[in-house]
């Protein structure tokens, strides 16, 4: 069983739509939480963290944590065809320098016109 | 702040040669660099974590003799594939953390643009 689990997608949805992406994950040591954006053959883009059970808001994206669940959400508001991308859910036991991350398999999105 | 740069963005090469990437840290300096691999509709899997002033430490699996680290200054961590073969044909991609204007903000990753590797 892999220590995050993300389903691949592809995710189609139209413009203005909203989009929930989701993770799960097995080791309760994950305690920092981060959603990447990654464009084709580009390297991934931080869009939200969060180190706390809860919601956190930032513009149109709304990141969502449970721990008791293991479960961590994306919400998009307003989807547009710009947000047409790969979403990698990452996580962390700790916050140092030397932290490792632990990536999902990323689910791409398709925002249709 | 937070811009990591690399160097080059893309790069073909002959079985059996080695190639040097270059990850640079642009406005902030970084004791540690991270990198990793990825390979076609795949997730990042981390390769090593460079250390600025020591030997990098490797995840499992990966040759060391083969994926040479050096961490030579505080914004330069450079990535050498040596004796590549069609097999290490992937996009590699650094990251650095960065803490932010702030104290009390906590570390996060930055990533570069990636490099894709074509061994022929």
């Amino acid at each position: 069983q892999k220590e995050v689990e993300q389903d691949p997608g592809p995710l189609s949805v139209p413009e203005g739509a909203i989009v929930s992406l989701n993770c799960t994950y097995s080791n309760s040591a994950f305690q920092y939480f981060m959603w990447y954006r990654q464009y084709s053959r580009k390297g991934p883009e931080l869009l939200m963290y969060t180190y706390s059970s809860g919601n956190k808001e930032d513009g149109r994206f709304t990141a969502q944590v449970d721990k008791s669940s293991k479960y961590i959400s994306l919400f998009i508001r307003d989807s547009q065809p710009s947000d047409s991308a790969t979403y990698l859910c990452a996580m962390s036991p700790n916050t140092g320098t030397a932290s490792k991350l632990t990536f999902g398999t990323g689910t791409r999105l398709q925002v249709m016109l | 702040g937070a811009v990591v740069s690399q160097h080059p963005s893309w790069v073909i090469c002959k079985s059996g040669t080695s190639v040097k990437i270059e990850c640079r840290s642009l406005d902030f300096q970084a004791t540690t660099m991270f990198w990793y691999r990825q390979f076609p509709k795949q997730s990042l899997m981390l390769m090593a974590t460079s250390n600025e002033g020591s030997k990098a430490t490797y995840e499992q699996g990966v040759e060391k003799d083969k994926f040479l680290i050096n961490h030579a200054s505080l914004t330069l961590s450079t990535l050498t594939v040596t004796s590549a073969h069609p097999e290490d044909s992937s996009f590699y991609i650094c990251s650095a953390p960065w803490t932010g204007a702030t104290a009390s903000s906590t570390d996060t990753q930055y990533f570069g643009p990636g490099t894709r590797l074509t061994v022929l």
